[in-house]
């Protein structure tokens, strides 16, 4: 199975600071990664797919980069709202597999 | 509009079958694949299994001795049937939706999810 490490595993940022979330794939995925937020008690919500494509009706200040094994979802200008966890998902391979997740808190 | 809703039972003895049902909207399975993830209490989440637009399934490995998803097009529901649970199967099941032109590899829409418990 591919293995996704998350980084970091919490991240404490101040309102309008810009913060990266990585990502790292244990073999190449090809651009097959997608970024999820989820906030307590909700379901998650998609945010980015095929590495860099923001999802309709998400906020432009969200955006994903990345290639091969690296990939990363930046927040430039860290709003409220933006609290929650973030995980990111290959589908390169079956089985399709999830990072271990960030918790963002707003300092 | 697109909707997906799961039910079934919150408690289910060790041992037992856990039967859940995705009951979709707004969308047909049959150009759509409808995926399973399930979530730990406080942990992260982990691909269940799939039903692919043409009926064709693809399991979790770790599951797939355990696990079986079945469909009726006509009631627009997806079924997810799996024994022999044990307690490390107590999580919120989600179903969810991967449009392969749209967002592919990605879920755009989501189920409220349903919490099961595995315990006597």
């Amino acid at each position: 199975d591919i293995q996704m490490t998350q980084s970091p595993a919490s991240l404490s940022a101040s309102l309008g600071e810009t913060i990266s979330i990585e990502c790292l794939a244990s073999e190449g995925i090809s651009s097959y990664l997608a970024w999820y937020q989820q906030k307590p008690g909700k379901s998650p919500q998609l945010l980015i797919y095929g590495a860099n494509s923001l999802q309709a009706g998400v906020p432009s200040r969200f955006s994903g980069s990345g290639s091969g094994t690296q990939y990363s979802l930046k927040i430039s200008s860290m709003q409220p709202e933006d609290e929650g966890d973030y995980f990111c998902q290959q589908s390169y391979k079956f089985p399709w597999t999830f990072g271990g997740g960030t918790k963002l808190e707003l300092k | 509009q697109v909707q997906l809703k799961e039910s079934g039972p919150g408690l289910v003895q060790p041992s037992q079958t856990l039967s859940l049902t995705c009951t979709v909207s707004g969308f047909s399975l049959t150009s759509n694949s409808v995926h399973w993830v399930r979530q730990p209490p406080g942990k992260g989440l982990e691909w269940v299994g799939a039903i692919w637009s043409g009926g064709s399934t693809d399991y979790n490995s770790a599951l797939k001795s355990r696990l079986s998803i079945s469909r009726d097009t006509s009631k627009s529901q997806v079924f997810l049937k799996m024994n022999s649970l044990q307690t490390e199967d107590t999580a919120i099941y989600f179903c969810t939706r991967s449009v392969l032109w749209v967002t592919p590899g990605a879920f755009d829409y989501w189920g409220q999810g349903v919490m099961v418990t595995v315990s006597s």
